[in-house]
């Protein structure tokens, strides 16, 4: 079964520093990969989207997500972080059979000026 | 092109009462997909509809029903509404079925059962 891992429930940095959140995955098959994000009261944006290619995959508002297959990992990073930055990052994997989305359980980035 | 609209935004109901969600995808997409979101259990997937079929279903009682329209527009319907149905609805839509589709969620309808 596809599941995917947030380790950490929340990441705090301070403006201008980079960021990182980090998540983890295991599936059968090849990996689709996605990044969303909540702000308060919202929907999800869809960020970027790991399907096949590059391992560094490029995004929406400067981020960014390194895909690694020897440590299944798809963490989401962004040079210099905003404080607007702040919000709830959601990492995702495709279920091929279902087609649905399995969400992992949500990282808070606090980004402090 | 507009995004994903959902109505009604909020919604306060009572247990025993049934609910109607409305979703109304980005044009030309033709899947529609229904999560719910809660604090406990986090983002659960309902169902999926494409070309007004439902294609797959998650975990939760027959209470929880949909339709998806010939103009792709999706409804979804809880009846019997209990304390834990509480939550925020989210539809999402994509072009199509393929796993490699990114789907694009609307704002949600939080609803709460009083």
């Amino acid at each position: 079964a596809q599941s995917v891992a947030q380790p950490e429930d929340q990441v705090n940095v301070a403006e201008g520093n980079p960021l990182t959140v980090k998540c983890t995955y295991s599936v059968s098959g090849n990996p689709y990969l996605f990044w969303y994000v909540q702000y308060p009261n919202r929907g999800l944006q869809f960020l970027l989207k790991y399907i096949t290619g590059d391992n560094l995959v490029k995004g929406s508002y400067g981020f960014e997500a390194e895909f690694n297959k020897s440590q299944t990992s798809f963490h989401l990073k962004k040079p210099s972080a905003l404080v607007s930055d702040s919000a709830l990052y959601f990492c995702a994997v495709r279920d091929p059979p279902t087609g649905k989305l399995i969400f992992g359980q949500g990282t808070t980035l606090q980004v402090k000026p | 092109k507009a995004g994903v609209t959902q109505t009604p935004r909020y919604l306060i109901k009572t247990r025993g009462q049934q609910v109607t969600l409305s979703c109304s995808p980005i044009s030309g997409h033709r899947s529609v997909s229904w999560y719910q979101q809660t604090p406990g259990q986090g983002l659960q997937f309902l169902f999926e509809y494409f070309s007004e079929t439902q294609r797959n279903k998650g975990n939760f009682p027959g209470r929880f029903s949909g339709r998806q329209f010939s103009n792709s527009r999706s409804e979804m319907n809880v009846s019997t509404l209990e304390l834990g149905d509480s939550a925020l609805y989210l539809c999402a839509s994509s072009p199509g079925t393929g796993s490699y589709n990114e789907q694009f969620f609307g704002p949600g309808t939080r609803l709460t059962v009083l």
